[in-house]
């Protein structure tokens, strides 16, 4: 997998904007950019995947920059079940069984 | 829509003695499924994958294998548990085929080894 970089943790307000960065400078032109996460003793939840162009769905906004060497999650407000490590993952183009989950970001809503 | 099951949710173990945890796909047909393993603090690793009935893939050794014995079935066994064993075991499915397809975990298995 190409290598992601996240903060290890953020907090955010609840009711604002949680915005989730991540570096993955190594990325190729055809492999995606995956966004988990996973909240304390359950599996992890897919949120969202991008390539090139932003995306949206009912959870989240992917922002990819031009280059692709970075992503931003954006949770346009965030709740406090919100609350959840976040996983930035870049899986091998070829290899989607290869999904590699590194340390994430610790998301902490506050009331 | 599909939906993927594991269990039993949580289980202690004596060491040496075996395991079995199971996990089943409904709604599609033909996925591709797979076993991972997170311990404490630790991000996920991956153990098995399937893209097929009988078909299995290792990625990492160990005393632990995997079958599937149905298309939607995929079932994680040790003859001989380990403390080390002990952890955070999760079944995932995504549609066989493309490999871009995005993987959707089920709700997660307690092993503790004791």
């Amino acid at each position: 997998d190409a290598k992601t970089t996240q903060p290890p943790s953020m907090d955010c307000a609840e009711g604002r904007a949680a915005n989730l960065p991540c570096n993955h400078s190594t990325i190729s032109g055809n492999e995606y950019v995956y966004w988990y996460r996973q909240i304390h003793s359950q599996g992890p939840q897919y949120i969202i995947h991008g390539l090139k162009n932003n995306e949206t769905n009912e959870m989240a906004s992917l922002i990819i920059t031009e280059d692709r060497k970075s992503s931003t999650l954006i949770l346009p407000h965030a709740t406090l079940r919100d609350t959840a490590v976040y996983y930035c993952i870049v899986p091998f183009s070829g290899s989607a069984r290869q999904l590699t989950f590194g340390s994430g970001t610790q998301l902490t809503v506050l009331p | 829509s599909q939906t993927i099951h594991q269990w039993p949710a949580t289980l202690v173990q004596p060491v040496g003695s075996p395991l079995s945890l199971e996990c089943t796909v409904e709604g599609t047909s033909n996925p591709n499924l797979y076993w991972y393993r997170q311990a404490a603090g630790r991000g996920l690793q991956l153990l098995f994958y399937s893209v097929g009935i009988g078909q299995i893939s290792s990625e990492v050794p160990q005393n632990l294998s995997a079958s599937r014995p149905q298309d939607r079935q995929f079932i994680l066994s040790s003859k001989k548990l380990l403390l080390s064993d002990s952890g955070f075991y999760l079944c995932a499915w995504s549609k066989g085929g493309f490999s871009g397809n995005t993987i959707y975990f089920g709700e997660g298995s307690w092993l503790t080894v004791v």
